[in-house]
């Protein structure tokens, strides 16, 4: 069963800090990472995606893979108070056409 | 705009009644999804569709099936066998099947008494 965990939180940051979501996953074929965010009631938004090894920015965010730990990461510098919710990692493997998400990290960005 | 619609957005209906959800995509996007969410949970995958007339079995399909008779279309029919069917319904699509990024339509929340 491939497995992907994330600490459901809630993670609270102070606005204008960083915040850091983890992600683990159980496979090694893992092939590409997806970090989504989900505001209460909606449905999920692509954030980021990342295929290497090393780290990834999009203006505030960055992604950052760690194949041989097997962990992903996602970085938000500059915390707004609209950055608040909750964040799924979505991974899939080499020859198979399904996304695994993780439960997902709440996120509180305190004024 | 191409995008993803679901409809509705709310579904209330009563216990042993087959339901079905709606989900069009103008994207041109080849593959299609369904995912279920319950409260505090992640996404599970219910079916899934590379090809018109053609599609698979997620992680949860007991109690569900789909049709893919056109590109642009992937209803979901939540039948009676469905034990605890009181959810939220999202449906996905993406460009081709491997390592595509989701983009995912505005959901169906199904509540059934």
């Amino acid at each position: 069963q491939k497995e992907v965990e994330q600490n459901s939180g809630p993670l609270s940051v102070p606005e204008g800090a960083i915040a850091s979501l983890n992600c683990t996953y159980s496979d090694r074929g893992s092939q590409s990472f997806f970090w989504y965010r989900q505001y209460s009631g909606k449905s999920p938004e692509l954030i980021m995606f990342i295929y290497s090894n090393g780290d990834k920015e999009d203006g505030r965010f960055t992604a950052q893979l760690n194949k041989a730990s097997q962990y992903v990461s996602l970085l938000i510098r500059d915390s707004q108070p609209s950055d608040s919710a909750t964040y799924l990692c979505a991974v899939s493997y080499f020859g198979n056409e399904k996304l695994t998400f993780g439960t997902g990290t709440r996120l509180t960005i305190i004024p | 705009d191409g995008g993803i619609t679901q409809s509705p957005k709310y579904l209330f209906r009563k216990e042993g009644q087959n339901v079905t959800l709606s989900c069009e995509q103008n994207l041109n996007h080849d593959a299609m999804y369904w995912y279920r969410q319950d409260p505090g949970q992640g996404l599970r995958l219910i079916y899934y569709s590379q090809i018109v007339n053609d599609f698979q079995k997620g992680d949860i399909a007991e109690g569900y099936s789909v049709s893919r008779e056109k590109k642009e279309s992937f209803p979901l029919t939540v039948t009676s066998a469905q034990k605890n069917p009181t959810a939220f319904y999202l449906c996905a699509s993406s460009p081709r099947a491997i390592s595509s990024p989701l983009h995912f339509g505005n959901g169906t929340r199904l509540t059934v008494t």
